[in-house]
């Protein structure tokens, strides 16, 4: 069981390159999240997605789109990479259920390392 | 709105030696709080979570942690460190319900540090 696999590990950019982060998970989830790291300031919410076909802004949107055209996967692109979005991204799904206690577990990725020059 | 707040960002204990980290939130609903462990290079992993049950959580590698309503807090313990407890821990927040999105809330983290 893999549960929930980032694509690439690791990535370095050039300032106005673009790029698509790929989370996949096999465990069924219907919700999924894409959250970045950053040194001091915890993990922030970037975009989250309910179902197939929905997407909504989390705490830190600008100049990152997602899309979710499957159920188990969950893209996160950068249009025009800035240094600023130098970070580790993390992935997450979680369960959709009538259990509240288990609908809120979220399950994490590995990471992307992301270092934008 | 919901927040969490972690006191101490670094903590050093000595092996054998109660671990205390501390986790205060603000919720203006009745939260649901985690607390995550990040090992180095690392994704999170669940240590335990709070959902509205039992105020005593415990959970794994002997760690628990106990919500205090009047205090807004939610401290993690565990009786004996051990140097594989070495690492970076987070408190997190969210609002319960089913149906909703797991939409956690993240303190900035204590990274735990055990010495012999």
């Amino acid at each position: 069981n893999a549960g929930v696999t980032q694509t690439p590990k690791f990535r370095v950019l050039k300032t106005g390159q673009s790029m698509t982060l790929l989370c996949a998970q096999d465990m069924n989830h219907e919700y999924m999240y894409w959250y970045r790291q950053d040194p001091g300031m915890g993990l922030r919410l970037i975009h989250y997605s309910v179902g197939e076909g929905t997407t909504a802004k989390g705490e830190v949107p600008d100049g990152y789109n997602v899309s979710r055209l499957k159920k188990q996967n969950f893209l996160l692109g950068l249009e025009s990479a800035a240094p600023s979005q130098t970070s580790v991204y993390f992935c997450a799904s979680s369960y959709s259920s009538q259990d509240p206690g288990r609908n809120t577990e979220a399950f994490f990725g590995q990471g992307t390392r992301l270092t934008v020059v | 709105a919901q927040s969490v707040t972690q006191l101490g960002s670094h903590v050093s204990v000595s092996e054998g030696a109660l671990v205390l980290l501390r986790c205060n939130y603000s919720s203006s609903v009745p939260p649901y709080l985690f607390w995550y462990v990040q090992y180095p290079n690392q994704g999170l992993q669940l240590l335990l979570k709070y959902t509205s049950a039992a105020t005593l959580v415990k959970g794994i590698n002997g760690f628990e942690a106990e919500f205090k309503k009047s205090e807004t807090s939610f401290h993690l313990t565990k009786p004996s460190a051990h140097m594989s407890d070495a690492a970076e821990y987070f408190c997190a927040v969210t609002r319960g319900g089913t149906g909703t999105a797991s939409k956690l809330t993240f303190g900035t983290g204590t990274r735990l540090q055990v010495t012999l």
